[in-house]
């Protein structure tokens, strides 16, 4: 099992250029998430999506989209960068089934740069 | 703003001693959860505690949950050059997490 994965690792862009930034998870779970990551700090919350079909904003949503495609994938869209979305982003899946609380698992993140 | 709060925010030990690093956090959890980072990686998980236990051990790490004063503590016991790396606590409520800010330990061979 490949885990969390995505894509790419690395990305610059220009102010106002889109982009997106592609996960997918292999476990079959039904909660996916997109962090950002500021240097010095932890995690804040873009937006999440607790199963196939529904997505709701995190902590810090503006400027974002997100689509949930499938189970498997979970992509999160910048529509015009800036550079306040510099950041490092991971993406992160869980089970969260009937049973009992469970963890995230996170991929390795992917280094965006707006210049 | 960040629910979970680490305290200290760095800390610098030698090898062989222990590390304990606090979170404190504002409202109503289900779980709280340890994860640990390496520079320029992902988050990796190290323990989970449910809201109704108290303490809990695995291999070195020891984590101790008061929900009445809304703390946890991380202990990890004889340390490792290789247990460098910055450590955060996450609570979980409604099946989101939100993060601290974390604690850099660096471990001195």
């Amino acid at each position: 099992n490949a885990g969390v994965t995505q894509t790419p690792k690395f990305q610059v862009l220009k102010t106002g250029q889109s982009m997106t930034l592609q996960c997918a998870q292999d476990m079959n779970h039904n909660s996916m998430y997109w962090y950002r990551q500021d240097p010095g700090m932890g995690l804040r919350l873009i937006y999440y999506s607790a199963s196939e079909g529904t997505t709701d904003k995190g902590e810090v949503p503006n400027g974002y989209n997100v689509s949930r495609l499938n189970k498997r994938e979970f992509s999160l869209r910048l529509e015009s960068a800036a550079p306040s979305q510099t950041s490092v982003y991971f993406c992160a899946s869980r089970a969260l089934a009937a049973g009992g609380p469970d963890t995230q698992y996170f991929g390795p993140g992917t280094r965006l740069t707006v210049l | 703003s960040q629910q979970g709060e680490e305290d200290p925010q760095a800390l610098s030990i030698q090898e062989g001693e222990n590390a304990t690093m606090n979170c404190s956090y504002k409202t109503s959890i289900n779980n709280l959860q340890w994860y640990r980072q390496n520079s320029g990686r992902g988050l990796v998980h190290l323990i989970l505690i449910r809201s109704n236990e108290r303490e809990k051990h695995s291999g070195r790490l020891r984590v101790t949950l008061d929900t009445s004063k809304k703390s946890s503590s991380l202990l990890i016991t004889a340390s490792r050059a290789a247990d460098t790396a910055s450590y955060f606590c996450a609570t979980d409520y409604a099946g989101k997490s939100t993060f601290g800010d974390g604690t850099t330990l660096t471990v001195k061979p």
